[in-house]
């Protein structure tokens, strides 16, 4: 079992629509979890990290973690082509290194 | 603030050479220091940990005496890739963590910075 598991996609939807991503971990004393968008050949970029329980929104994009389920995932509303990346999600745990997933190619159909 | 830089952003060099990557924290001090590599289509496998004035953590099967990591000060760390071979062509990735707080960019205590990536091609 993977560490951290995300659909591979490519998940498309059309401008306008929301966009949901979802990622599953394995370790149950996961402690913090970050979303983060990588455009093709570039390094990735911090969207959100989220650390309770429950919502979090900024902007756009919403995170959601459920740690009984021991699930996160992000919501991107109003979807943008610009939006159009690869979305990890990444995980750790005190000050040990992220523990990334494969991550889910979005797609936004203009 | 928060700024991690790479050097070089893309090599090509023959088999057999060594290639060093620089990871440089430009507005903060970063005490850890962590190398990621990624193959085409792929995730971020974490080579090691960097940790400054000690030697790294490597994660298992990264090879020490072939990925030679050196986090001499609290703003550079180097990765040296040792006799180069086609299968080492990846896109390696450094990030930097600021626990002290000096940047002032961070959003979150456990956060990294990302260097732009170095893209290495051995032939």
């Amino acid at each position: 079992q993977k560490e951290v598991e995300q659909n591979s996609g490519p998940l498309s939807v059309p401008e306008g629509a929301i966009a949901s991503l979802n990622c599953t971990y394995s370790d149950r004393g996961s402690q913090s979890f970050f979303w983060y968008r990588q455009y093709s050949g570039k390094s990735p970029e911090l969207i959100m990290f989220i650390y309770s329980n429950g919502d979090k929104e900024d902007g756009r994009f919403t995170a959601q973690l459920n740690k009984a389920s021991q699930y996160v995932s992000l919501l991107i509303r109003d979807s943008q082509p610009s939006d159009s990346a690869t979305y990890l999600c990444a995980v750790t745990k005190g000050r040990r290194a992220l523990t990334f997933g494969s991550g889910t190619r979005l797609q936004v159909q203009p | 603030g928060a700024v991690v830089s790479q050097h070089p952003s893309r090599v090509i060099c023959k088999s057999g050479t060594s290639v060093k990557i620089e990871c440089r924290s430009l507005d903060f001090q970063a005490t850890t220091m962590f190398w990621y590599r990624q193959f085409p289509k792929q995730s971020l496998m974490l080579m090691a940990t960097s940790n400054e004035g000690s030697k790294a953590t490597y994660e298992q099967g990264v090879e020490k005496d072939k990925f030679l990591i050196n986090h001499a000060s609290l703003t550079l760390s180097t990765l040296t890739v040792t006799s180069a071979h086609p299968e080492d062509s990846s896109f390696y990735i450094c990030s930097a963590r600021d626990l002290g707080g000096t940047s002032g960019g961070a959003k979150s205590y456990n956060e990294q910075f990302f260097g732009p990536g170095t893209r290495l091609t051995v032939l």
